[in-house]
């Protein structure tokens, strides 16, 4: 399968810890984006990579957040010391260059903070 | 990019065509209309886009009217597995990240 591909699917934790996810890219993309999708919502833009540069940052990001994409590649996304209302699906995407390149989803990565 | 207006919810009866509706009235000319869908726990799904001529592909057709300022999806045939959250996006054409996903069609196929 070449689509994009995101771990864990699904992750439990305590308040307080800290997670981290993993987002590999169609391989071709060099775009590759971060949203947020809570219960009864679409998903929300979180951030974005245009390769390894970080080039835009919603205000969704608290400074609990941080993503990374250090070689271009696959992408991290931690969130420090995790609060009950981070619990939602994190979704990855990825696109090609041109602005009109289609963003392709991953499955998602279900949080439940308890 | 321009806000969309779906209807929050539809019903289709299987192997009838689902048509859904978008109103995106305040579009400007450089705005591309994309449609995502996202069944129960999957990330989503694109499915099509356009920028102001009918398109078709494999899943769908996108109508989209003279003036621009409305869209329908059709989905030709539906089937139990098109029973998805159907997003309406506006994109500018020199964007080049976020998409605004609103709150979607609930599209139901019933047997």
């Amino acid at each position: 399968d070449t689509g994009v591909s995101q771990n864990p699917r699904h992750k439990i934790t305590k308040r307080g810890q800290n997670v981290t996810f993993r987002c590999d890219p169609i391989s071709e993309h060099n775009r590759l984006y971060w949203y947020r999708q809570t219960l009864g919502q679409g998903p929300e833009f979180l951030t974005y990579f245009q390769n390894e540069a970080q080039l835009e940052k919603s205000r969704l990001l608290s400074d609990r957040f941080s993503a990374e994409r250090p070689k271009g590649s696959f992408s991290t996304l931690e969130i420090q010391r995790t609060e009950q209302g981070d619990s939602a699906m994190y979704l990855c995407a990825s696109s090609g260059a041109s602005g009109r390149e289609t963003q392709y989803f991953g499955p998602g990565t279900r949080l439940l903070v308890l | 990019d321009a806000k969309t207006t779906q209807p929050p919810s539809m019903d289709c009866a299987e192997g009838r065509a689902a048509n859904l509706p978008c109103n995106h009235s305040t579009i400007s000319g450089n705005e591309y209309v994309y449609w995502y869908r996202q069944i129960h726990s999957q990330g989503p799904q694109y499915i099509i886009h356009g920028l102001k001529n009918n398109e078709t592909n494999e899943m769908a057709s996108l109508i989209i009217t003279e003036d621009r300022k409305s869209s329908t999806l059709i989905l030709p045939h539906a089937t139990l597995r098109d029973t998805a959250v159907y997003y309406c996006i506006v994109r500018v054409s020199a964007s080049n990240y976020k998409l605004t996903f609103g709150k979607g069609t609930l599209l139901t196929v019933n047997p």
